[in-house]
């Protein structure tokens, strides 16, 4: 069975400083990856995913993760981060050759102003 | 226009009642989804249907009974509610199952006295 891991349960952060979460996943096969964000409140919403091509991929907000197949991961980065961005935000792997889409335990990321 | 719209937004009842959940999307998708967020934001699927069909069932106890009337509908509803159903639960939906960007509902935040 897939399972997701993010280590970083809580993260705080100053403004203007750079952000990066970690995803790992323990399917070897063809996978799908996606990160959600969920502001305070609200419900989850895309911030980007990768199917194929270049692993390097780029979401909303000034959002980007890393695909490194060799390492099982999907890190979630961003430059410079802003207070907006204080959410929680769940990395989720789909094995393509399954029917489950498998999310890690989230990170709870706060921006201090 | 809400993609994925889901009633009530709060709901607190008594141990041992019977309550239903309901979920509406317009987007025109084929898979709807049931998913679970605990207190620390741990995320679990419920249920999945594709085509108003049952197609993942996880380790859900059988108080809980999705039902789809149609393709725009799945609802949940949940018998003798215990303190342990204390949760928000999410709708998604997705245009096949799992393999594409699902679309999440604002939740249910259920609460059990």
């Amino acid at each position: 069975a897939q399972s997701v891991s993010q280590h970083n349960h809580h993260v705080i952060l100053s403004e203007a400083a750079s952000l990066e979460l970690g995803c790992n996943y323990s399917y070897g096969g063809t996978v799908n990856l996606f990160w959600y964000v969920q502001y305070p409140g609200q419900h989850l919403q895309l911030l980007l995913k990768y199917f194929s091509g270049d692993p390097l991929v780029k979401g909303i907000k000034g959002f980007e993760a890393e695909f490194i197949k060799s390492k099982f991961s999907f890190n979630l980065r961003k430059p410079s981060v802003q207070w907006s961005d204080t959410a929680e935000y769940f990395c989720a792997v789909n094995a393509k050759a399954g029917n489950m889409l498998t999310f890690g335990g989230g990170t709870r990321l706060m921006v201090k102003p | 226009d809400t993609a994925v719209s889901q009633t009530p937004k709060y709901l607190v009842t008594q141990m041992g009642n019977d309550k239903s959940i309901k979920c509406e999307q317009n987007l025109g998708h084929d898979t709807m989804y049931w998913y679970k967020q605990d207190s620390k934001k741990f995320l679990k699927i419920m249920f999945s249907y594709n085509n108003k069909e049952l197609i993942i069932n996880e380790t859900v106890p059988n108080r809980f009974s999705p039902k789809s009337p149609d393709k725009a509908h799945l609802n949940l509803h949940i018998n003798s509610l215990e303190l342990g159903d204390s949760a928000v639960y999410f709708c998604a939906s997705s245009q096949v199952p799992y393999r594409e960007t699902q679309y999440f509902g604002p939740g249910t935040r259920l609460l059990v006295l």
